[in-house]
């Protein structure tokens, strides 16, 4: 149980693209997801709280308007990195907290490689 | 800020030995904590918690200490196995909300 998953896995796309990022949670409801990107051999860094029906959070220096949130549904959340450019390849994870649990621990998807050329 | 950090970035374990990964935390406030493990190319995956009223807890073949005195924690895996080699993070977090994670130890279990 508490899966969580994300597409696509893997995007390379051009300067300038905007790329749109998918997050699932598959058997449970998540009305709060977290987006982090993580450079290679670097941690995770929170970018933005996602929550359902309602704004992001966003982490400082994180740019909103850069990375844009959008919450829909207890089980689906969305990235999109808009005008992407070299520097926002990065491994970019999501993660969800099950409603009826509650608490924590955070289930983590597969991650999604981008590549900006 | 507060942060969380850990001691050795980089660990080689015999096959068959024990491993001790640890790690220090700032925030005294923290009241929940975390020992994810990452394998290339994958996201974090859970391995085992532990919440501050508590002192340590095991799982299959793991135990998490936590000393609040001195603000460490470390992630105890026994007789590792070569599906034991990932990166290994903790995380804490204070009151149910966001996470922070430690820098991170890549842990290679030696044949």
């Amino acid at each position: 149980g508490a899966v969580v998953s994300q597409h696509p896995s893997w995007v390379i796309c051009k300067s300038g693209t905007s790329v749109k990022i998918e997050c699932r949670s598959l058997d449970f409801q998540a009305t709060t997801m977290f987006w982090y990107r993580q450079f290679p051999k670097q941690s995770l860094m929170l970018m933005a709280t996602s929550n359902e029906g309602s704004k992001a959070t966003y982490e400082q220096g994180v740019e909103k308007d850069k990375f844009l949130i959008n919450h829909a549904s207890l089980t689906l959340s969305t990235l999109t990195v808009t005008s992407a450019h070299p520097e926002d390849s990065s491994f970019y994870i999501c993660s969800a907290r099950d409603l009826l649990r509650g608490t924590q621990p955070q289930h983590f998807g597969d991650g999604t490689r981008l590549s900006i050329l | 800020g507060e942060s969380v950090g850990l001691h050795l970035p980089t660990l080689s374990v015999q096959e068959g030995d024990n491993s001790i990964i640890n790690c220090a935390y700032s925030n005294s406030a923290s009241d929940y904590f975390i020992w994810y493990k990452q394998e290339s190319g994958k996201g974090p995956q859970f391995i085992i918690d532990i919440r501050s009223n508590m002192d340590k807890r095991q799982g299959q073949r793991v135990t998490v200490l936590l000393n609040k005195t001195v603000k460490h924690l470390s992630l105890q895996i026994a007789a590792t196995q070569p599906g034991d080699s990932a990166v290994y993070f903790c995380a804490e977090t204070f009151g149910n909300e966001k996470l922070t994670f430690g820098t991170g130890t890549r842990l290679t279990i030696i044949p």
